[in-house]
């Protein structure tokens, strides 16, 4: 069964750093892309990036360019998404999902659960 | 502000056909074919419904179809069925500096 699976929700403060995992298993890793999506509480899906897990060249939303990492270890199949710094403001679900198809498609077929992060004082 | 404009809700009978809109711009919707739409319950990671305006991904109902005309695109709902209740997202690529957009998001109430 393909399947990403991401690991458990956090809670920390402010300035912190973080690093959330998403495991891929049942398909080639190193064929597809990975990507990152925030959903803050109550709110719509924005897209934070991509990170292909092959050769990890990543591509960053201009919004979030700077202020998250992503990162890729393919020997254990595994994607990263970290924070140096948090802020309240990164409070959110944080979704990876399966990017299948060439360059400019958006169709993520396979999705995380999703990691709760919440920073708060 | 989302990038991709949505209404924020639609509704429908079981049985009926409802149509959500995603109007974006030149830079986006209407100048490539890679619209995707997502499905999202409560509490649940999205599911990719439409892909590239109009593909169907293996497994989804052929009750859901998508389309394009010029800065909008369009989610197609037939036959509503209670379980299509939920939150509609579309998606589209918008270049190799912005790469990827959504829209704020569609309330699917089947009444």
């Amino acid at each position: 069964e393909v399947q990403l699976v991401q690991s458990g929700a956090e809670v920390k403060k402010p300035g912190e750093s973080l690093k959330i995992s998403c495991k891929g298993s049942g398909y080639t890793f190193t064929d597809y892309w990975i990507g990152w999506v925030r959903q803050m509480p109550g709110k719509g899906l924005e897209w934070l990036g991509i990170i292909y897990t092959g050769d990890s060249d990543t591509r960053y939303s201009p919004s979030f360019q700077g202020q998250v990492t992503m990162s890729a270890d393919k020997s254990i199949t595994t994607a990263y998404l970290q924070w140096s710094s948090l802020k309240a403001s990164d409070t959110a679900m944080y979704y990876c999902g399966r990017r299948v198809g060439g360059a400019g498609t958006n169709a993520y077929d396979v999705w995380g659960q999703g990691t709760m992060v919440t920073v708060s004082s | 502000q989302s990038a991709l404009t949505q209404p924020a809700s639609v509704s429908g009978s079981p049985g009926q056909s409802v149509t959500i809109s995603c109007t974006g711009t030149s830079s986006d919707v209407g100048a490539y074919n890679y619209v995707s739409w997502y499905q999202q319950h409560p509490g649940k990671a999205p599911k990719l419904m439409i892909y590239d305006v109009t593909k169907r991904p293996s497994g989804v109902s052929n009750r859901f179809s998508g389309s394009k005309s010029g800065n909008t695109a369009s989610l197609t709902i037939s036959g509503l069925q209670a379980e299509d209740e939920a939150n509609y997202y579309c998606c589209s690529y918008a270049g190799s500096t912005s790469f990827v957009v959504f829209g704020g998001g569609t309330k699917l109430t089947v009444l």
